[in-house]
């Protein structure tokens, strides 16, 4: 089965540092999504892209967050500087732009910033 | 984005059908109903999806009312690996067509 490919799986660091999480989508899909799950506020949107090109990331703290596709196979979502309050599981999704649009999530990225 | 509602908690005794409900009162008329499941430390996963009849799939059945204000995700056997949390989300057929994820329903298993 395709799959979509997260990396780091875990990452612990301290705040202030600069976290980069990267996200290989399913070849041909040309949506790619980012969420992010805590226990308080369950998943969350973070921002997603069509094509490349940013449809939405109302979800993201604009001051420190940013998402970018530099190509069609990579999505990063970079958080700059890092607070113990970013610490959850980032889950990035893909999926075709098309009829019910079933998305394939990846297996997440857990952050832990101290 | 229209609101789905679902019980918080479900139990169900392994090999036994389960039926998962959920209202969504205010859909439209183009909105797609999906369910995902999330097993303990994974992403959410695809079940199914549905517009208007129901449907079957290898993991479950979809099984919409006729005036689409509600719907129920059937398991037919329940087994100790279905134990998850399962979502059911109204999706819209405009540009944005993103997945809004409420809490959803803790399903729980029991041998």
């Amino acid at each position: 089965d395709a799959r979509v490919t997260q990396t780091p799986r875990h990452k612990v660091t301290e705040m202030g540092q600069e976290v980069t999480m990267r996200c290989q989508p399913i070849l041909g899909h040309n949506t790619v999504f980012w969420y992010r799950q805590t226990m308080m506020q369950g998943l969350e949107l973070l921002a997603y892209f069509r094509n490349r090109a940013p449809l939405d990331d109302s979800g993201m703290p604009k001051d420190r967050f940013s998402a970018e596709m530099p190509d069609a196979t990579l999505a990063t979502l970079k958080i700059q500087p890092s607070e113990p309050r970013d610490s959850a599981v980032y889950f990035c999704a893909s999926g075709t732009f098309t009829g019910a649009n079933v998305l394939t999530f990846g297996a997440g990225s857990r952050l832990t910033v101290l | 984005d229209a609101k789905t509602t679902q019980p918080n908690s479900m139990e169900s005794n392994e090999e036994e059908p389960v039926h998962l409900p959920c209202n969504h009162s205010t859909i439209s008329g183009t909105d797609y109903i999906h369910w995902y499941r999330q097993l303990p430390s994974q992403g959410p996963e695809y079940v199914i999806h549905g517009l208007t009849s129901n449907v079957n799939n290898r993991m479950a059945s979809l099984a919409i009312a006729e005036d689409r204000k509600s719907s129920t995700l059937i398991l037919h056997r329940a087994t100790l690996r279905d134990a998850a949390v399962y979502y059911c989300i109204l999706r819209g057929s405009g540009s944005a067509r993103q997945l809004t994820f409420g809490s959803g329903t803790q399903l729980t298993v029991l041998p």
